[in-house]
């Protein structure tokens, strides 16, 4: 069964807009999050982790995400978008020894 | 220089032939992983390692094979490479810390054609 769900295989904003990117997980004890960006042809670098504590937790390069517990969601926000953004983001969800991942949301810059 | 490390970054190979990725890492991380990406698809789990000789399926083994006879190292093999095994594979490691919330470090990636 599928852990981590991200519902948008494109995301389009323009340049200065806020951004926002869903991820909705299925997991039965307390998750452990993260948030990871893939550059083009490029690895992935994470962006921000959730254990536990404060359910808002800032990130690296202005970004952020909410744990909502109730909604099983761990959405990444951003203020004011800037074209370096423009990349892969994914979810994922640490179960068990393992990290599994959403497939993705790609993020496209409008100038 | 200390981090993660794929070779090769790229290989092209016969279908049936066998093939290996290598991926090493200088942190002496506890866990090690294998992902492939492909469109559509995101990165699935191949196969993971706890600690040196401890090996996982994770969700995508069939036609893989791995092993880590040394906490550093953890080469994922091809016995017999098909065409849909063409993908990007992604080696990471992650420390035990507290286990489950530690994040994984990645390689850069190795791109790899079956024809």
């Amino acid at each position: 069964a599928q852990s981590v769900t991200q519902p948008d295989i494109h995301i389009t904003v323009s340049e200065g807009a806020s951004l926002e990117l869903r991820c909705n997980y299925s997991y039965g004890a307390t998750p452990y999050l993260f948030w990871y960006v893939q550059s083009p042809g490029q690895g992935l670098q994470l962006l921000l982790k959730y254990f536990s504590g404060d359910t808002l937790v800032q990130g690296i390069k202005g970004f952020e995400a909410e744990f909502k517990r109730s909604q099983s969601s761990f959405n990444l926000r951003k203020p004011s978008v800037h074209w370096s953004d423009a990349a892969e983001y994914f979810c994922a969800v640490g179960r068990d020894d393992k990290i599994i991942f959403g497939k993705g949301t790609r993020l496209h810059i409008l100038p | 220089d200390a981090g993660i490390t794929q070779s090769p970054r790229y290989k092209i190979t016969e279908t049936g032939r066998q093939v290996t990725l290598m991926c090493h890492q200088t942190w002496s991380h506890s866990y090690m992983f294998w992902y492939r990406q492909d469109l559509g698809h995101g990165l699935r789990l191949i196969y993971y390692s706890a600690a040196a000789d401890i090996t996982d399926k994770g969700e995508v083994p069939d036609g893989y094979v791995v092993s880590r006879s040394k906490t550093e190292n953890f080469p994922l093999t091809l016995e017999s490479a098909t065409r849909s095994q063409t993908s990007v594979y992604f080696c990471a490691s992650r420390g035990p810390g507290t286990a489950r919330g530690t994040e994984a470090f990645f390689g850069q990636g190795t791109r790899l054609t079956v024809v």
